[in-house]
């Protein structure tokens, strides 16, 4: 298995409050991703990264930031939590043997904003 | 997304029988993934196809790619309760250039033992 792990697993926050997701690869992969899950919307790409210090916004940016200060760190940071950012995160990686556009996906990451 | 419509939304199977889930694009696709997502779990990845008239096999799972249609289908032979969970399908419109695949609202799968 790809080794990727998200941090924390599940959190419970109240609005208003910052959060921070990590994410952490042992796999060397030049691109990670920030994806959101919720119910009837699909997955929705937050944002992604294609090297250290270079991201990109995906469809769903506001409200999100992310950093990349190392190849294997990818953050997500909400700076104000809102109930609409009650969510399942996952993070995801490509750029391996597999092919570029193969992810290899995190367990995931359940907020509830309260 | 409209650019990816999943059917059916949700299934359920007798074990051993064989089905089938589409996934259709409104847009010339460059690329179409499968996954599958075990509740509460990350997605694994199952297959690409980047060809029309592509397909392929993974266990029991065969996925192809209809190119005139823009459509891919996949396909389970004698169903097993392994094999329940989310199935998720995702587009590259953008000849593998682009980072930003859509994704179908996936298909949830049961199968009864």
């Amino acid at each position: 298995d790809a080794g990727i792990t998200q941090s924390p697993r599940h959190k419970v926050t109240e609005t208003g409050t910052p959060v921070t997701l990590r994410c952490h690869q042992t796999e060397n992969h030049r691109y990670m991703y920030w994806y959101r899950q919720d119910p009837g919307h699909g997955l929705r790409l937050i944002h992604y990264s294609y090297g250290v210090k270079d991201t990109d916004k995906g469809e769903v940016s506001d409200g999100y930031s992310v950093s990349r200060s190392k190849t294997e760190d990818f953050l997500l940071t909400l700076e104000s939590a809102t109930s609409s950012q009650t969510s399942v995160y996952f993070c995801a990686i490509s750029g391996g043997n597999s092919g570029a556009n193969v992810l290899t996906f995190g367990a995931g990451s359940r907020l509830t904003v309260l | 997304s409209q650019e990816l419509e999943q059917s059916p939304q949700s299934l359920i199977v007798q074990e051993g029988k064989n089905l089938t889930i589409n996934c259709t694009s409104s847009k010339t696709l460059y690329g179409l993934y499968w996954y599958k997502q075990k509740y509460g779990e990350g997605l694994i990845f199952l297959m690409m196809l980047q060809k029309g008239g592509e397909e392929k096999s993974h266990e029991k799972i065969t996925a192809k790619l209809d190119e005139k249609k823009q459509q891919s289908s996949l396909h389970i032979t004698a169903s097993q309760p392994s094999h329940a969970g989310i199935y998720l399908c995702g587009a590259d419109y953008n000849a593998g250039n682009n980072r930003k695949l859509i994704w179908g609202l996936g298909t949830s799968l049961a199968v009864n033992p």
